[in-house]
């Protein structure tokens, strides 16, 4: 158990529509990084907060947006959901922000139909 | 943009077999790390590499950082059942804003 939690753990829905993923941290860590999974392009960094800042970007489509509250979980929202959304969508934290040791939830895995 | 380079995409071996697996990119890195994902999980921190030439073990698994500082090394010896499943390598340039870049994994099998 890597300590961080996301929900739900599968999520089942139409194209057009909208999701919230949601992730605990760590207890402790302030950074949340967000990642897609597809089959063919492995994993993608999204975005990545640090104590409810956006700290960088990576591949975040437009109508993908996220976000880190106060009490430091993270919501990452998909809207206007296409085919190709479809994937395991992992978030990770760490301690300090520039690190690359992260430790990853288990994912949430979409699938649009 | 930063391209972190796997091959193959698929390693079958047998149980009690060493495997290596290389990582290379056109960048280079301050450092250098390897996760493992076992299905249905997330990615696990196996190694973390600091310094070019570094050499690191965590029981059977071996690692090193590249003194070229652009591939990485993962060793894996006497291969057991549970040592299936995705092994990503990532890299990482330094400062504060630095993004980590995944490799698109070795997928291993172990044959009993």
């Amino acid at each position: 158990d890597s300590g961080v939690t996301q929900t739900p753990k599968h999520l089942i829905t139409a194209t057009g529509q909208r999701v919230t993923l949601r992730c605990s941290p760590r207890s402790g860590d302030l950074s949340v990084y967000w990642y897609q999974q597809s089959l063919d392009q492995g994993l993608q960094f999204l975005i990545q907060y640090y104590n409810g800042e956006e700290r960088a970007k990576g591949n975040i489509l437009e109508r993908f947006s996220a976000q880190q509250f106060p009490d430091l979980h993270s919501e990452l929202n998909l809207s206007s959901l296409e085919l190709g959304d479809s994937a395991l969508y992992f978030c990770a934290s760490s301690v300090v922000p520039h690190i690359g040791e992260l430790f990853f939830g288990e994912g949430s895995r979409l699938t649009v139909l | 943009g930063q391209q972190l380079n796997q091959s193959p995409q698929s390693m079958f071996i047998q149980e009690g077999e060493d495997v290596s697996m290389n990582c290379t990119s056109s960048s280079i890195f301050n450092t250098w790390l390897w996760y493992k994902q076992d299905p249905g999980e997330g990615p696990v921190l196996l190694i973390a590499l600091y310094k070019a030439g570094e050499l690191t073990s965590n029981g059977r698994l071996t690692a090193q950082f590249g003194i070229t500082r652009k591939d990485s090394f993962l060793n894996i010896s006497a291969s057991i059942p549970s040592d299936v499943g995705i092994y990503f390598c990532a890299g990482q340039m330094s400062g504060a804003n630095s993004k980590l870049t995944f490799g698109k994994g070795i997928t291993l099998s172990v044959r009993p």
